[in-house]
């Protein structure tokens, strides 16, 4: 059974505080992990697709990184703007896109 | 704008209450699903279609049913054989890129049951 791990559940930071957030996996071939940020009663925003290990992806103070068993979200210098859930989704091979998504961890940024 | 919809942001359902949540995409996305977000737990599948037509049934979907009559829409009703129905729901579609897929989300919809 695909498995994901996100740690820490939640995260406290100072502004400009960087940090890195885990996304540990299980899945038997990985198709695609995949990282979203939410606020508060709204729906995920996608934010990166990666594939393959040793891949990495910038969107502004967010790089994600990937190797055969986990991703970081290295967050870099945060604002309190940055403050939201970050989910990560693994997507194994086969037919049907039916990602599995992590619990997600809290990040707040504090001025 | 292309993007997806959902309706109404906030419901409130009695016991025994069927209630249906709607959710449009004018995305041309063939692959659509619904979630059910609970406070610590990850996003669990309730329905999926692939094509118009066409549904199946994902981790949790007993006492919710779907119909997939327009590729645009995806309605989702709680019935009330669902024991535990207060939560977030999320509608997503599904584009298929040169990259890869990649799901995007509507802005859910909180159900509360009085």
């Amino acid at each position: 059974e695909d498995q994901v791990t996100q740690s820490p559940e939640a995260l406290r930071l100072q502004e400009g505080e960087s940090s890195s957030l885990n996304c540990s996996y299980t899945v038997s071939g990985l198709r695609g992990l995949f990282w979203y940020r939410q606020d508060p009663g709204k729906g995920p925003e996608f934010l990166f697709t990666l594939y393959s290990a040793g891949e990495e992806k910038e969107k502004e103070r967010l790089k994600a990184t990937l190797t055969k068993k986990e991703s970081f979200l290295h967050i870099t210098a945060p604002k309190p703007e940055d403050s939201a859930t970050y989910l990560c989704a693994v997507q194994a091979p086969g037919g049907s896109y039916i990602p599995t998504f992590g619990r997600g961890t809290s990040l707040i940024v504090h001025p | 704008d292309g993007g997806i919809t959902q309706s109404p942001k906030y419901l409130f359902r009695k016991e025994g209450q069927n209630v249906t949540l709607s959710c449009e995409q004018n995305l041309n996305h063939d692959a659509m699903y619904w979630y059910r977000q609970d406070p610590g737990q990850g996003l669990r599948l309730i329905y999926y279609s692939q094509i118009v037509n066409d549904f199946q049934k994902g981790d949790i979907a007993e006492g919710y049913s779907v119909s997939r009559e327009k590729k645009e829409s995806f309605p989702l009703t709680v019935t009330s054989a669902q024991k535990n129905p207060t939560a977030f729901y999320l509608c997503a579609s599904k584009v298929t890129g040169t990259g890869g897929d990649t799901q995007y989300f509507g802005p859910g919809t909180r159900l509360t049951v009085l």
